[in-house]
């Protein structure tokens, strides 16, 4: 079954870090690009950044909301992509997703995980 | 910074033809995706490359991308319709989403 899990949400402070995980299984996933999603309460989806393949040299893009203080980055042997959170506020409260998307110009993120949720306040 | 508008809600009677648009400048330029939301669930894709249907997704769903606008139309819709729906397009490299919209289907 292609499946992504991702873990690692919890409680957090405004100020401090966090680092959630996303596990893949069931595809290649050395030869995808992963992409990071998150959700506030009630709210829409926000896009936050993704991580190519290798063979796209790895490269990391993020929304404006967002660089700076996250970072993505994967590793390959163990089929998992992480995403980095520092420096965090309140408004970063939210369920965040990862999510697959194929090196197919126009292809849709089509594979999701289930969510991790990541709370900031003191 | 690109933008993309949908209408907050959608309303439609079960068996008939609901329309969400999604619009943004020079839309029809780029590729349209649209996603399905559940309450408590993770989106699913619906509709990519403007107008294909991934596997799994039923033949009602259909979409449209043109000028401005992309259109997620669902043809004889039926109660598990009901969801909030996302439109996404690709600008360069990132993902951008609209505000999403929410069908009833009553």
């Amino acid at each position: 079954e292609v499946q992504l899990v991702e873990s690692g949400g919890g409680l957090v402070q405004p100020g401090g870090s966090l680092k959630v995980s996303c596990a893949a299984s069931g595809f290649t996933f050395s030869g995808s690009a992963v992409h990071w999603v998150r959700q506030a309460s009630g709210k829409g989806l926000e896009w936050l950044g993704r991580i190519r393949s290798k063979a796209g040299t790895y490269a990391t893009v993020y929304a404006a909301s967002v660089k700076g203080r996250f970072t993505i980055s994967r590793d390959d042997s163990k089929n998992t992509t992480y995403l980095q959170m520092n420096s965090l506020k309140t408004e970063d409260t939210a369920v965040y997703y990862c999510t697959r998307h194929q090196p197919i110009a126009g292809y849709g993120l089509d594979v999701w995980g289930q969510g991790t949720t990541v709370t900031v306040s003191s | 910074s690109y933008e993309l508008t949908q209408p907050p809600s959608v309303s439609v009677s079960p068996g008939q033809t609901a329309t969400i648009t999604c619009s943004g400048d020079k839309l029809g330029d780029m590729y349209a995706c649209w996603y399905q939301q559940k309450p408590g669930q993770s989106p699913v894709l619906v509709i990519y490359q403007d107008n294909k249907r991934p596997s799994g997704i039923p033949e009602r769903f259909s979409g449209s991308n043109s000028g401005n606008t992309a259109t997620l139309t669902i043809s004889g819709t039926q109660a598990m319709d009901e969801a909030d729906y996302y439109c996404q397009a690709w600008d360069s490299s990132t993902a951008l989403f609209g505000g999403g919209t929410k069908l009833t289907v009553l």
